[in-house]
């Protein structure tokens, strides 16, 4: 089956400092990929839509100047954190669809 | 589906027995599909489960099973046997159109007691 390769899974960060997270694609190509946001015991809400060789969408309310999303190439897309603050703490999870959905492991973002 | 509905935020099962998930949908399309995931507290998204609107058959997996009922709007989860490994959070979810981004449900924490 298809994977998705998610880093890091973990990450502690100043408060200011920007993070950037990946999701490459292992074992397929994919023009699309999901950014979700899920606080604890929460649902997963899609912050945007990243497209190879596009502009990426965002969904009403994500701040698209501190959510930098590129997706540069059919493998590989990428989600900036950009001079996060400890509201920015959260899960952070991708998934592409191909076979079904395949989502990666997810990123826990911590900001002190 | 535009809109999943998962209203049972805790559910308690003892071990070997089975529970039943709800998940209600909203949507106005005549095809779409049904998704299940389980994420335990690693966080990975496990997928379970897919029913399409046209199946004919409620859909199995293992010890999972879909009771589809299309005209009440109703895809609810069904776990038989339950085991504590089965203790994680679980997903309702589906996608406005085809491979289109997945609106997901509420969730249901579901705790497998010994």
């Amino acid at each position: 089956g298809a994977v998705v390769s998610q880093h890091p899974s973990r990450v502690i960060c100043k408060s200011g400092t920007s993070v950037k997270i990946e999701c490459r694609y292992l074992d397929f190509q994919a023009t699309t990929m999901f950014w979700y946001r899920q606080f604890p015991k929460q649902s997963l809400m899609l912050m945007a839509t990243s497209n190879e060789g596009s502009k990426a969408t965002y969904e009403q309310g994500v701040e698209k100047d501190k959510f930098l999303i590129n997706h540069a190439s059919l493998t590989l897309s990428t989600l900036t954190v950009t001079s996060a603050h400890p509201e920015d703490s959260s899960f952070y999870i991708c998934s592409a669809p191909h076979y079904g959905y395949t989502f990666g492991s997810g990123t826990r973002l911590t900001v002190v | 589906a535009q809109k999943i509905t998962q209203t049972q935020p805790g559910m308690f099962v003892q071990e070997k027995e089975a529970v039943t998930l709800d998940c209600t949908y909203d949507t106005s399309d005549p095809s779409y599909g049904l998704f299940w995931y389980k994420q335990p507290s690693s966080g990975e998204m496990i997928f379970l489960i897919y029913q399409g609107s046209y199946d004919q058959q409620n859909a199995t997996e293992g010890r999972y099973s879909l009771n589809f009922q299309k005209a009440r709007k109703s895809a609810n989860l069904v776990i038989s046997a339950s085991q504590l490994g089965d203790s994680a959070m679980y997903f309702c979810a589906s996608p406005p159109t085809s491979y289109g981004k997945l609106t997901f449900g509420q969730g249901t924490i579901l705790t497998v007691h010994p």
